[in-house]
């Protein structure tokens, strides 16, 4: 089965800085690549996604790329906010969606 | 309210007791998926439905574990003699196959087995 592999664990960041999430898939079948940021106590949200067909997307300071040759897939955030702590996951779907480990992230002042 | 919701949102209760949750899907959403969540890890998947179908079950899910989705609507999720490994957070979440196939998440049923 598919089996996503998240790093680091935990990553903290000067505010303004980038952070630079990274994950790896072993199932060549998946097809979709969701991330999530998850707060404290709240349910995971989702905050890009990106498919097989396209290797780099970007949404204001979030930017997804994919490499499925490599079967890794990055997320990108530019001019970190303090908001932007959390822990964020990475995902891997073909039916089911596999989720890694997380990364929580610290923006620090 | 138009999104995924779940009930109750909390339950505590003992060991060897049975429990039972609910969750209400994206109206339309013709997908609904069951994870469950510990402290410190992501969500792990458990079972999915394809309208009122079974298409998929993990093999953490014990043969205490039952989920249903009678109407291809809501579904419940129960857990039989509960065990305090049981305790996490329990994730519904919904998704429409036509289209972006995006899934979304309820807000969890967090269990405390005692």
């Amino acid at each position: 089965g598919e089996n996503v592999e998240q790093h680091p664990s935990t990553l903290s960041v000067q505010e303004g800085d980038s952070a630079v999430i990274k994950c790896t898939y072993s199932d060549s079948a998946s097809n979709y690549f969701p991330w999530y940021k998850q707060e404290l106590g709240k349910r995971p949200q989702l905050i890009i996604d990106i498919r097989s067909n396209v290797g780099e997307k970007k949404d204001q300071r979030i930017a997804v790329t994919l490499n499925k040759t490599a079967k890794h897939f990055s997320l990108h955030i530019t001019e970190t906010q303090p908001e932007d702590s959390a822990v964020y996951f990475c995902a891997a779907r073909d039916d089911k969606i596999i989720f890694g480990k997380g990364t929580r992230l610290h923006i620090l002042p | 309210d138009t999104g995924v919701s779940q009930d109750p949102r909390h339950k505590i209760t003992k060991r060897g007791q049975n429990v039972t949750f609910r969750c209400d899907p994206i109206s339309e959403h013709n997908r609904l998926y069951w994870y469950r969540q510990t402290l410190g890890q992501g969500p792990e998947f458990l079972t999915y439905f394809q309208n009122e179908a079974q298409l998929e079950k993990s093999r953490l899910l014990s043969d205490r574990f039952s989920a249903e989705r009678p109407k291809g609507s809501f579904s419940t999720l129960e857990i039989q003699r509960t065990e305090q490994g049981d305790s996490a957070m329990y994730l519904c979440a919904s998704s429409v196959t036509t289209g972006e196939d995006t899934q979304y998440f309820g807000p969890g049923t967090r269990l405390t087995v005692l």
